[in-house]
């Protein structure tokens, strides 16, 4: 299974809505998951099974999608969510990741 | 608390092996699957390597299929990975993770790594 995450970076403002696309190469149902990595630091589950929230997660995070089409959106950026966002697919082994999204201001 | 704890990373020549661990605490770890993920230098995450509770069931990256193997002992509470006829692309910070409850691809925990440097 590739996945394919868009766009691999973008720049933005404080308080911006930003989406990012995660498309899988074949149907993963809801097997999809969320992580930010800050520079220099373990990547965090943000969001798995396409849409749920993890524990102690900003609800500003939000993820949607299933089958091979899949988003990350933030609904109104703050500065510590600067960071890379990268999707993974968890159906099966290969477990594989997207390239990954930088997150940068603008 | 969950701790994972990664060790064996170093300095290696091409073609040579390595063995990396990784300790485990905070969590009863025969309960779960296990992984190794790897971030080369500047570049984004890869899935390497997992294996099931009990061993029976693992998998590997296309990029490491035949050279790296994965191994566990839930007596001691570690994972192992060890890494054969390594090259340079191997070189990497190496992280062990520990996926969430009947969610086995979903990694809610990770070590802070071991870094590979496959070097002459």
């Amino acid at each position: 299974i590739q996945m394919t995450q868009s766009p691999s970076s973008l720049s933005a403002s404080v308080g911006d809505r930003v989406t990012i696309t995660c498309r899988a190469s074949q149907s993963i149902s809801i097997y999809l998951n969320w992580y930010q990595q800050k520079s220099g630091k373990a990547p965090k589950l943000l969001i798995n099974a396409a849409s749920t929230l993890q524990s102690g997660v900003p609800s500003r995070f939000s993820g949607s999608g299933s089958g091979t089409h899949f988003t990350l959106t933030i609904s109104s950026l703050q500065p510590e969510d600067f960071a890379t966002y990268y999707c993974q697919a968890s159906y099966r082994n290969p477990y594989t990741f997207g390239q990954g999204t930088k997150v940068d201001i603008k | 608390e969950v701790q994972l704890v990664e060790s064996g990373g170093g300095l290696v020549q091409p073609g040579r092996s390595l063995r990396l661990s990784c300790a485990a605490s905070g969590f009863i770890f025969d309960d779960y699957a296990m992984h190794w993920v790897r971030q080369a230098p500047g570049k984004g995450l890869e899935w390497v390597s997992g294996i099931s509770w009990n061993s029976q069931d693992i998998g590997y990256a296309d990029s490491v299929k035949g050279r790296f193997i994965i191994s566990r002992d839930n007596a001691k509470s570690s994972l192992y990975l060890q890494m054969n006829s390594l090259t340079t692309d191997d070189t990497a910070l190496y992280y062990c993770a520990k996926p969430k409850t009947l969610a086995p691809g979903s990694l809610d925990y990770w070590g802070q790594g071991t870094l590979v440097t496959v070097s002459s």
